[in-house]
C-alpha cells in the first residue's frame, strides 16, 4: 500500500507565501500530483513532478525528491481564493499505471 | 468545469435501496476512474476502466458495488442495498493515457446521502 502524509490545516495572510509538504512511502514510484480542491467541488489539477526538483508554474511551484520520498507546494502572492484544500497523490508503478493514492489534504485557511 | 459531467449532483435514499449513478468523461478521454470521498478525507480509489474494459478494482469495492462502461464512453455506479457508511462524496474522473502525465480530470461529485 501508500502512505501519504500531510499537514491537515494551514494558516496565511493575503500576499504571503505558505508552504505546503507532503512525505510518501510507495512500493514504485511513477509521479507525484498536487491537486486544489474546493469546498464542495471536484479536486482540480495544479502541478505535476516525476523527476527530482521545482516545477513552476505561475504563482503556484511544486518540489519533488525522490531520494526522500518528499514534495512541497509552494503559494505565492497568496489571495483569498487559495482558500481551500490541497491534495498530495501518488501514482505507482503497480499494474494499473493509473490509480492515484491521496493523502488526507491540508486545508489553507487564507485571512485578510 | 472540466467537462466531465456526474448526474446526479445529490442523492438522497433510504437504507437497503439501490442507487445509480452516471458519469460522462471527456469525450476523447479513454480511462474512466471512481473513486470515494468522505469529509476530511482524501478520494479513495474504487475502480477504474480503459475504454470498455474494467481493469482494476479496489478492495473497498464490495459486492454490492458494481460499475460499468458499455461502449467505452459514460459510465454508472450502482450500489445496492445500501448502508448508512456508504454516505459520501463519489468522484468520477478521466485522463487520456498516451500522454507523459495524464493527469485525471475531475467531476464534480455525486453526494449520496443514505438515511
Amino acid at each position: 500500500g501508500q502512505n501519504i502524509d500531510q499537514p491537515t490545516e494551514m494558516t496565511a495572510t493575503e500576499g504571503a507565501i505558505v508552504q505546503i509538504n507532503c512525505t510518501y512511502q510507495t512500493s514504485g514510484f511513477n509521479g507525484l500530483f498536487w491537486y486544489q480542491q474546493h469546498a464542495g467541488e471536484a479536486p482540480t489539477f495544479l502541478s505535476y513532478n516525476v523527476l527530482d526538483g521545482l516545477e513552476e508554474k505561475g504563482r503556484f511551484s511544486s518540489f519533488l525528491s525522490r531520494s526522500k520520498g518528499y514534495s512541497y507546494l509552494l503559494l505565492k502572492e497568496l489571495q483569498m481564493k487559495d482558500s481551500a484544500s490541497y491534495l498530495c497523490a501518488v501514482r505507482d508503478r503497480g499494474s494499473t499505471l493509473g490509480r492515484l493514492y491521496f493523502g488526507r489534504g491540508t486545508q489553507l485557511t487564507v485571512w485578510p | 468545469d472540466t467537462g466531465v459531467s456526474q448526474n446526479p449532483r445529490h442523492k438522497i435514499t433510504k437504507r437497503g435501496q439501490n442507487v445509480t449513478f452516471r458519469c460522462d468523461p471527456i469525450s476523447e478521454h479513454n480511462r474512466l476512474y471512481w473513486y470515494r470521498q468522505t469529509l476530511g478525507q482524501g478520494p479513495e480509489f474504487l475502480t477504474y476502466f480503459q475504454n470498455e474494459a474494467q481493469l482494476e478494482k479496489s478492495r473497498l469495492l464490495s459486492d454490492r458495488f458494481s460499475a460499468e462502461r458499455p461502449k467505452g464512453s459514460f459510465s454508472t455506479l450502482e450500489i445496492q442495498r445500501t448502508e448508512q457508511g456508504d454516505s459520501a462524496m463519489y468522484l468520477c474522473a478521466s485522463s487520456l493515457v498516451g500522454q507523459e502525465v495524464y493527469e485525471q480530470y475531475f467531476g464534480p461529485g455525486t453526494r449520496l446521502t443514505v438515511t
